[in-house]
């Protein structure tokens, strides 16, 4: 069964502070990765893509890395901020034209950003 | 406003009644997506529709629920006889011609079923 496991399932950080979080999954064959964050009571926003041959995207102080080998990859948020207290939200999909229904949703880090 | 449009927000219902959502895509896409996400999950898929035509439906989509997309523009989401279990919210979103990657969502509707 594809799944996605992402850790952990909730953090505080200070604002200012760096922080990363992780997604692991077994989805394959594997097509693209992606971030969305989700503040509370909206609908979630795509932060990154990423196709199996990309390591690294940046979107701002948002930095995603995959390694697609492991099955791993992690989103970094840089110099946190009040606003960026939300779920953060990995899904991962086998293939891009077909199979809508394939894609999985991690169930999300939850960051708190305290000032 | 050029995003995903969702009404109602919020929904409150009585066990029984029937509830009906409407989505509003992005104009130019054609791709529509139906999710459901309860407190501390990912969203979960529902349906998929490309234009008119209802393409994809995952077994959570039980036959109290119905989806239609009638002229390929908006699109609604109807449970019949709802049950306290339905309570959640749902995620409408939208892509156009780069295939499934960049879903955009709407700010979705919440369902609470009393």
């Amino acid at each position: 069964k594809n799944q996605v496991e992402q850790s952990p399932q909730s953090l505080i950080i200070l604002e200012g502070k760096n922080c990363t979080l992780q997604c692991n999954y077994t989805v394959s064959p594997f097509s693209n990765l992606r971030w969305y964050k989700q503040d509370t009571g909206r609908g979630p926003v795509s932060l990154t893509i990423m196709t199996f041959s990309e390591n690294t995207k940046s979107n701002g102080r948002y930095t995603a890395t995959l390694d697609a080998d492991t099955k791993q990859s992690s989103l970094h948020i840089t110099a946190s901020q009040l606003s960026d207290s939300a779920s953060y939200i990995c899904v991962v999909s086998p293939d891009n034209n077909t199979n809508a229904g394939k894609s999985t949703f991690g169930d999300g880090t939850t960051l708190t950003v305290k000032p | 406003d050029t995003g995903v449009s969702q009404n109602p927000r919020h929904k409150i219902t009585k066990r029984g009644q029937n509830v009906t959502f409407r989505c509003d895509p992005i104009s130019e896409h054609n791709r529509l997506y139906w999710y459901r996400q309860t407190l501390g999950q990912g969203p979960e898929f529902l349906t998929y529709f490309q234009n008119e035509a209802q393409l994809e439906k995952s077994r959570l989509l039980s036959d109290r629920f119905s989806a239609e997309r009638p002229k390929g523009s908006f699109s609604t989401l109807e449970i019949q006889r709802t049950e306290q279990g339905d309570s959640a919210m749902y995620l409408c979103a939208s892509s156009g011609e780069r295939g499934h990657n960049i879903q955009y969502f709407g700010a979705g509707t919440r369902l609470s079923v009393l």
